[in-house]
């Protein structure tokens, strides 16, 4: 069973930042916070992942609650292109049981004109 | 560098037939995971090689197979495919068991 909770679907006007949350209210200390994304048709593609700290990189933020218990990805000016499911994952890297990624349903992102 | 390449891009087979579907990892990469996504189900893992050894295996019966070669190319097999098999067969690599993985686009199977 997945390990994380998130919104079916949200809504994001084009230019706007989303924000994509997710509770993983049962996360391990040694566990990592994953963010992946499905573009219709296509194989999921890696954004972002943190353990505590906030973390930033060329495609996105992810912002990590002091307890651990949920996180926030943000696309600081969303486009027409990041219309896509987005999967939040909780995983321990580098692990030899963990090389299967317990994927969720996801959130269905629609960015709109 | 090449992406994860899958091959087929699509296929469609009957009922009872077997299929053999093919994933060439990102050079470098030893490890090979094989996933299927289906509307009802979502993305489910089927197994993981790495350096040739099945490494996890998830919860699906035994007419779903794979292996891995020595030069890290990896197949899956499904024997006596049945309707419920049609999905997107999706392989992801990583240098590392465990480290990131980068998916290909996937081969998208359907039996009639």
């Amino acid at each position: 069973d997945a390990k994380t909770t998130q919104p079916t679907s949200m809504d994001c006007a084009e230019g706007r930042a989303a924000n994509l949350p997710c509770n993983h209210s049962t996360i391990s200390g040694n566990e990592y916070v994953y963010w992946y994304r499905q573009i219709h048709s296509q194989g999921p593609q890696y954004i972002i992942h943190g353990l505590k700290n906030n973390e930033t990189n060329e495609m996105a933020s992810l912002i990590i609650t002091e307890d651990r218990k949920s996180s926030t990805l943000i696309l600081p000016h969303a486009t027409l292109r990041d219309t896509a499911v987005y999967y939040c994952i909780v995983r321990v890297p580098l692990s030899s049981n963990t090389g299967k990624l317990i994927f969720g349903q996801g959130t269905t992102l629609q960015v709109k004109p | 560098k090449a992406g994860v390449t899958q091959t087929p891009r699509y296929l469609i087979k009957t009922r009872g037939q077997q299929v053999t579907l093919s994933c060439s990892p990102i050079s470098g990469h030893r490890s090979v995971s094989w996933y299927q996504q289906t509307p009802g189900q979502g993305l489910q893992f089927l197994f993981e090689y790495f350096s040739e050894t099945q490494r996890n295996k998830g919860n699906f019966p035994g007419r779903f197979s794979g292996r891995q070669f020595s030069n890290s190319r990896s197949e899956m097999n499904v024997s006596t495919l049945e309707l419920g098999d049609s999905a997107l067969y999706l392989c992801a690599s990583s240098e590392r068991q465990g480290d990131g993985y980068t998916f290909g686009s996937g081969t998208r199977l359907t039996v009639v």
